[in-house]
């Protein structure tokens, strides 16, 4: 049973570059949750979705992200017109159900460079 | 505002010492407490975790002790091994069904262990 999986694993972009970031979660889980770690940072919550919606997204930045987990494929991080400051590692993780939704696996991330 | 505040920043620990990591927390809404291990290049891995309706909770070599009066919580690591070396992260989070299961970490500790 695959873990979370995320793609690409290192992504190197121009400053007002479109950054596109894919998770595939746990097989089973209808959950999915972005963060983001700057360097020497702890992680900090983005978005939550769930299949075609998106549930909570107080921690996304107003303008620039976006996020989407359709009825088909992986859910997507979308940063249009990076900067260096989103420079960072982007982590996705997964959980089961409505009662473990704290429960999450985590991917090995994505590791964005703003050049 | 830092809901969740982890000290130390980093532990240097003698193989077969004890590690201890402390964190707390302001919200008494948060009623799940999770320890996340992160080695290099990787994404954070659920290692221990821990409800209030317990004072501690054991698991191999690991141990999460809860003082839900004081709002703190830390992990102990007995007979720490260099293979321990690693960043750890505390969050915690609401886990009732309502809620969006969205975790607050700390800002990690990063742990080396000397042979």
């Amino acid at each position: 049973n695959a873990g979370v999986m995320q793609n690409p694993r290192h992504l190197v972009r121009r400053r007002g570059q479109e950054a596109r970031l894919r998770c595939s979660p746990m097989k089973g889980h209808s959950h999915v949750y972005w963060y983001r770690q700057l360097p020497e940072e702890g992680l900090k919550f983005m978005v939550y979705l769930q299949k075609e919606n998106i549930i909570d997204e107080s921690g996304m930045p107003k303008e620039r992200f976006s996020a989407e987990f359709p009825k088909e494929g992986p859910s997507i991080l979308r940063i249009q017109q990076v900067v260096r400051g989103d420079s960072a590692a982007y982590f996705c993780a997964s959980s089961s159900s409505p009662l473990a939704k704290n429960i999450q696996y985590f991917g090995a991330g994505t590791r964005l460079s703003v050049l | 505002q830092q809901q969740v505040k982890q000290s130390p920043q980093s532990l240097i620990v003698q193989k077969g010492g004890i590690s201890i990591i402390n964190c707390a927390y302001e919200n008494t809404a948060f009623d799940y407490f999770p320890w996340y291990q992160q080695f290099p290049g990787k994404g954070p891995a659920l290692l221990i975790a821990i409800r209030p309706d317990v004072s501690e909770k054991k698991e191999g070599r690991f141990t999460i002790s809860f003082n839900k009066s004081a709002k703190q919580f830390s992990l102990h690591i007995m007979d720490s091994q260099p293979g321990d070396s690693a960043t750890y992260f505390c969050a915690a989070s609401k886990e009732h069904s309502s809620n969006t299961g969205k975790l607050i970490f700390g800002q990690g500790t990063t742990l080396q262990v000397k042979p």
